[in-house]
């Protein structure tokens, strides 16, 4: 089936500190996954993504890992900014590839300066 | 590019209207999503188009929802008989290919039911 479980549903970090962010997918043939943040009253916006090809991609002061045997990746913000608080959700392609994506509970990150 | 485009951004409607959600994708982009979001259900995929067809409407709640796709360039989605429990933030987005091609979220609307 297609399932997507991320976790925690709520952290809470201070100024500098390191968040981590954790998606379970069901479908073991996924090969792309995106992480979008989502501002208070904004749009779902994408922040980083990566394919099953590769274990880890890094972008300034995020990061995502893969583990594909697992079936599990994560998203690494480090140094963390009171600007990083917002919701963060994981996304993983529906079965069979197709167009869609399924996407996580989110994850509500707060950053206490 | 003026990316996804929602009208209307807010609507306010009383229980029992019909109520006409539209959207514009991305020029170029063949993939067009409905999702809803409410705090209880978060992202929910609601129905998919792939060179406007339908792909996949399983996430359609029930048969109050439609939604269609005339052309590449615009899609509508419609509640009728709306009632309260579709209060909810209903995004349209679009996507250039299938299978692993990131997708661009509109504005939102915004649908409250009374």
């Amino acid at each position: 089936g297609e399932n997507v479980e991320q976790h925690p549903s709520t952290l809470s970090v201070q100024e500098g500190d390191s968040a981590v962010i954790k998606c379970t997918y069901s479908d073991s043939a996924s090969n792309y996954f995106p992480w979008y943040k989502q501002e208070l009253g904004k749009r779902p916006q994408l922040i980083i993504d990566i394919r099953s090809n590769v274990g880890e991609k890094k972008d300034q002061r995020i990061a995502v890992t893969l583990n594909k045997t697992a079936k599990h990746f994560s998203l690494h913000i480090t140094e963390t900014q009171p600007e990083d608080s917002a919701v963060y959700f994981c996304a993983a392609p529906g079965s069979s590839n197709t167009g869609k994506l399924i996407f996580g509970q989110g994850t509500t990150l707060q950053v206490k300066p | 590019d003026a990316g996804v485009i929602q009208s209307p951004r807010h609507e306010v409607t009383e229980m029992g209207q019909e109520v006409t959600l539209r959207c514009k994708p991305i020029s170029g982009h063949n993939s067009l999503f409905w999702y809803r979001q409410t705090m209880m259900r978060g992202l929910e995929l609601l129905i998919y188009f792939n060179n406007n067809v339908p792909i996949d409407d399983s996430g359609m709640p029930e048969d109050r929802f439609s939604a269609k796709m005339p052309n590449a360039s615009f899609s509508t989605l419609k509640i009728q008989p709306s009632e309260p429990r579709d209060s909810a933030v209903y995004f349209c987005a679009s996507s250039l290919e299938t299978g692993g091609n990131t997708i661009y979220f509109g504005e939102g609307s915004w649908l409250t039911v009374v």
